[in-house]
């Protein structure tokens, strides 16, 4: 029933390492998003895929490589991890355009890079 | 000028107080705006949305000033479980390609 599910919940690994957040939605929605919330709480948009074509590309370090295999998919590849990258990482659905811009999330990846 | 900014808090109101707080943005361009409540280490999820010159539902009520170019949420008889994050939420347009611009929120803690 879960509309917006990430795995994992929490991740914890070590700097140099390379890991992968998956998101999926079940909502028919074609417009999918990775946003980023430091510990300072502030939630920042990172990309956005629309109909699995990305269409909004933060100034993200090239690290980051989202990659959409289908409208219902949004995973995110982590490269050579840097302390910095420690946060909340939200998953969030919405179906663009018209006067509906209501965002799904899904419940979060904990990133704890040591 | 920050895109979209909220007074941080936080705020500390007793049970059935009536409280407010301001959200203002600066892409006067903007036609719809939204209000996200986030609890502690759980996600955003929709308040409520904006779109002319305010919303009510229930105890919950959000204006627009398009002028002075701010939203308020306002909310009546607060109750404990009131107590979050409120996020004020700005999309620069209608566009897919449109960046959706989050405020870094307004804590609020309702105490018995």
């Amino acid at each position: 029933d879960t509309a917006v599910s990430q795995t994992p919940k929490y991740l914890v690994t070590q700097m140099g390492n390379d890991k992968s957040i998956k998101c999926e939605q079940n909502l028919g929605h074609d417009t999918m998003y990775w946003y980023k919330q430091d510990s300072k709480k502030f939630l920042k948009i990172m990309f956005s895929y629309n109909n699995k074509e990305l269409i909004i590309n933060e100034t993200v370090p090239n690290r980051f490589s989202p990659k959409s295999p289908d409208k219902a998919h949004l995973n995110l590849h982590i490269n050579s991890l840097e302390l910095g990258d420690s946060a909340v990482y939200f998953c969030a659905s919405s179906q663009a355009g018209g006067d509906s811009y209501e965002q799904y999330f899904g419940p979060g990846t904990r990133l704890t890079v040591t | 000028r920050k895109e979209v900014e909220q007074d941080p808090g936080p705020f500390n109101v007793p049970e059935g107080a009536t409280v407010a707080f301001n959200c203002t943005y600066s892409n006067s361009a903007s036609q719809s705006f939204f209000w996200y409540r986030q609890d502690c280490r759980k996600e955003p999820k929709l308040l409520m949305s904006v779109y002319s010159s305010g919303n009510e539902d229930g105890r919950f009520t959000a204006q627009l000033n398009r002028a002075s170019q701010y939203i308020s949420l306002l909310i009546r008889d607060s109750k404990l479980s009131d107590s979050a994050t409120y996020l004020c939420v700005v999309p620069e347009g209608y566009s897919s390609a449109s960046k959706i611009i989050f405020g870094s929120g307004t804590r609020l803690s309702i105490r018995p």
